[in-house]
């Protein structure tokens, strides 16, 4: 595998349950990211983890809690979710040092909250 | 205040032309760095472009590159014999330097470009 992965693609879920979405970056980065993409809307960052630790988080509701066990794997955890929630889902990584690195994205996870 | 602003929401272009995607930043730091995505329907984001506040030159990447007016805060992008293949949504996002160490961009809200055969 390389560059960053993401499982599942698509995801349908009710309102009650728990789930979790997993990110994987094969590119020896030590900055990971998750973004909300809703139709019509910029792209919202939710979750920035640098060397391992939560350094923002970008007033993100209770119910969507991140995970970072080490520099490749990032997960968020999903519980008592809304309709409003159902969006793609993308997970990125970067090196932190330097302007001017890109960040690489994950293909997304489509999320729908029934 | 929008920090990118992308004002053209679609756009429709014949193959082989030349086409211009505008946007425009707003930011008080000296140091920046602009970057352009493309995300076709699969939904990967795609990077094409970077371009440097401090950059003397504007950036070239093969078909692309950003004509880069910082007087203006402007940095567009200008996709040269435009392809099918080139048919996506493109975004603008900008990182500022006082978030160095922790690499928050921050995107505008994209234009659909779509190319014509």
């Amino acid at each position: 595998e390389t560059g960053v992965t993401q499982t599942p693609r698509h995801l349908v879920m009710g309102m009650t349950n728990k789930k979790s979405l997993k990110c994987e970056q094969h590119l020896g980065h030590n900055a990971m990211y998750w973004y909300k993409q809703s139709a019509k809307k910029p792209l919202e960052l939710m979750f920035v983890y640098s060397l391992e630790e939560r350094v923002e988080n970008n007033s993100v509701p209770s119910r969507f809690s991140p995970e970072c066990p080490n520099s490749s794997h990032l997960f968020l955890h999903l519980h008592t979710l809304q309709p409003e929630d159902s969006a793609l889902y993308l997970c990125a990584s970067s090196q932190r040092e330097g302007l001017n690195n890109e960040q690489f994205f994950g293909p997304g996870t489509r999320l729908t909250v029934l | 205040a929008q920090k990118i602003t992308q004002t053209q929401p679609g756009m429709f272009v014949q193959e082989k032309e030349a086409v211009t995607l505008d946007c425009t930043y707003d930011t008080s730091d000296p140091s920046y760095g602009l970057f352009w995505y493309k995300q076709p329907s699969s939904g990967e984001m795609i990077f094409l472009i970077y371009q440097g506040s401090y950059d003397q030159q504007n950036a070239t990447e093969g078909r692309y590159s950003l004509n880069f007016q910082k007087a203006r805060k402007s940095a567009n992008l200008v996709i040269s014999a435009s392809q099918l293949g080139d048919s996506a949504m493109y975004f603008c996002a900008m990182r500022e330097g006082r978030s160095f160490g922790n690499e928050k961009l921050t995107f505008g809200t994209g234009t659909r470009l779509t190319i014509i055969p």
